[in-house]
């Protein structure tokens, strides 16, 4: 079945620390891929994307994200994490074409930042 | 700012009784979309709107019914409010369908009594 998993649901990095997040998919062909954060009681704001070409995508707030085909992960990285990154993390793939066009989001994965 | 906008940002309504969450855009965007999210869970997409072709998913309820008067504005009602219906309503809008990432509003908590 097709599927968007997020292996941790919660992870807890101390401030300053490097942070990576990780996100597989299982999908007959390559997806269109996105982060998104979600900050409480918000929405959710475009991390990065990864449509094709260079699989290392950098994206806002200092975030990046490697595409590795033969292991159908899409995971972020942060060399630095910030107390403001706390926040809910959600990996999501787009399939489809036109109107069938369907982005399809991982469970997440809260982030929490200790001082 | 080109934003997506959602009012009201929190809505209660009794168990049964008919709602209407609204959003509205200036990207000028043709697609709008409607997620529902309940507590720690992923957004679920209910249906969305490419220009005025309404697209449902096949497991949303037909408790849930969307308008969409003119390319700005897009409301979702809720027929019969049931507890279960309590959830944060996400919009989303984006240019096209397809490869295009989706622009979010800052969501309508919705609680049911």
């Amino acid at each position: 079945a097709q599927s968007v998993t997020q292996p941790d649901i919660h992870i807890t990095v101390s401030e300053g620390a490097s942070l990576e997040l990780r996100c597989n998919y299982s999908y007959g062909a390559t997806p269109y891929l996105f982060w998104y954060v979600q900050s409480p009681g918000q929405g959710l704001q475009l991390l990065l994307k990864y449509f094709s070409g260079d699989t290392l995508v950098q994206g806002i707030k200092g975030f990046e994200a490697e595409f590795k085909r033969s292991q159908s992960s899409f995971n972020l990285r942060k060399p630095s994490v910030h107390w403001s990154d706390a926040a809910e993390y959600f990996c999501a793939v787009g399939l489809g074409g036109g109107s069938n066009y369907k982005l399809t989001f991982g469970k997440g994965t809260l982030l929490t930042v200790n001082p | 700012d080109a934003m997506v906008i959602q009012n009201p940002r929190y809505q209660v309504t009794q168990f049964g009784k008919p709602v209407t969450l609204s959003c509205s855009q200036t990207l000028n965007h043709n697609v709008m979309y409607w997620y529902q999210q309940k507590s720690s869970q992923a957004p679920k997409l209910l249906f969305h709107y490419y220009d005025k072709d309404f697209n449902n998913e096949a497991d949303t309820p037909d408790n849930f019914q969307s308008r969409r008067p003119n390319t700005s504005f897009c409301f979702l009602d809720i027929r019969s409010p049931g507890l279960g219906d309590a959830a944060m309503y996400l919009c989303a809008t984006s240019q096209r369908p397809g490869t295009y990432e989706q622009y979010f509003g800052p969501g309508t908590r919705l609680t049911v009594t």
